[in-house]
């Protein structure tokens, strides 16, 4: 079993819906929960990042964890074509001061005009 | 330019040969990292480095070395290329914060095939 599991899609979805993507895993030692987008042909990029459990927004994103349940999502609310990549889910504790990513699949979306 | 950067960014190989891909950043921050990208894998930990001649196995380092003797350097070696290394590989870089850890910054990638 995958640390860090995350539906790998495709998720295709019309201009303005809101997207739900969301990541499960097992190690319950996680304690920092980001979220990256990588579109196509590039570097991921970090979009969001939560400590511990709770919500985070800015702007149209939402980042949720719910450490009980082992849980995390990433909402996009009046999502753009512009918002059409792949976004990854990454966890990761301290190990000897170095932050070590673990990272979902990813999920490729694409928004539709 | 000011950021990460790999060099090449697309290489062919043949199995057996040596390739070294290169990434340099210009923040001077203190880790480096190398992560392999495959589907249905997602993003992976190969290497990663604290500080210069400080390095240590990710999660899957068979087959590939690592140096770092300078801070904004980071190439990463496939000794004996397979074809089980054709992949894109990514570097990032972080810095160390007060909370003990920070943003990896990705580089654009190196897309490798091995023949």
């Amino acid at each position: 079993q995958k640390e860090v599991e995350q539906d790998p899609g495709p998720l295709s979805v019309p201009e303005g819906a809101i997207v739900s993507l969301n990541c499960t895993y097992s190690n319950s030692a996680f304690q920092y929960f980001m979220w990256y987008r990588q579109y196509s042909r590039k570097g991921p990029e970090l979009l969001m990042y939560t400590y511990s459990s709770g919500n985070k927004e800015d702007g149209r994103f939402t980042a949720q964890v719910d450490k009980s349940s082992k849980y995390i999502s990433l909402f996009i609310r009046d999502s753009q074509p512009s918002d059409s990549a792949t976004y990854l889910c990454a966890m990761s504790h301290s190990i000897q001061g170095a932050q070590k990513l673990v990272f979902g699949q990813g999920t490729r979306l694409t928004i539709n005009p | 330019d000011a950021g990460i950067t790999q060099s090449p960014r697309y290489k062919i190989t043949e199995t057996g040969r040596q390739v070294t891909l290169m990434c340099h950043q210009t923040w001077s921050h203190s880790y480096m990292f190398w992560y392999r990208q495959d589907l249905g894998h997602g993003l992976r930990l190969i290497y990663y480095s604290a500080a210069a001649d400080i390095t240590d196995k990710g999660e899957v380092p068979d087959g590939y070395v690592v140096s770092r003797s300078k801070t904004e350097n980071f190439p990463l070696t496939l000794e004996s290329a397979t074809r089980s290394q054709t992949s894109v590989y990514f570097c990032a870089s972080s810095e160390i914060s007060i909370r003990g850890t920070d943003t990896q910054y990705f580089g654009p990638g190196t897309r490798l095939t091995v023949l």
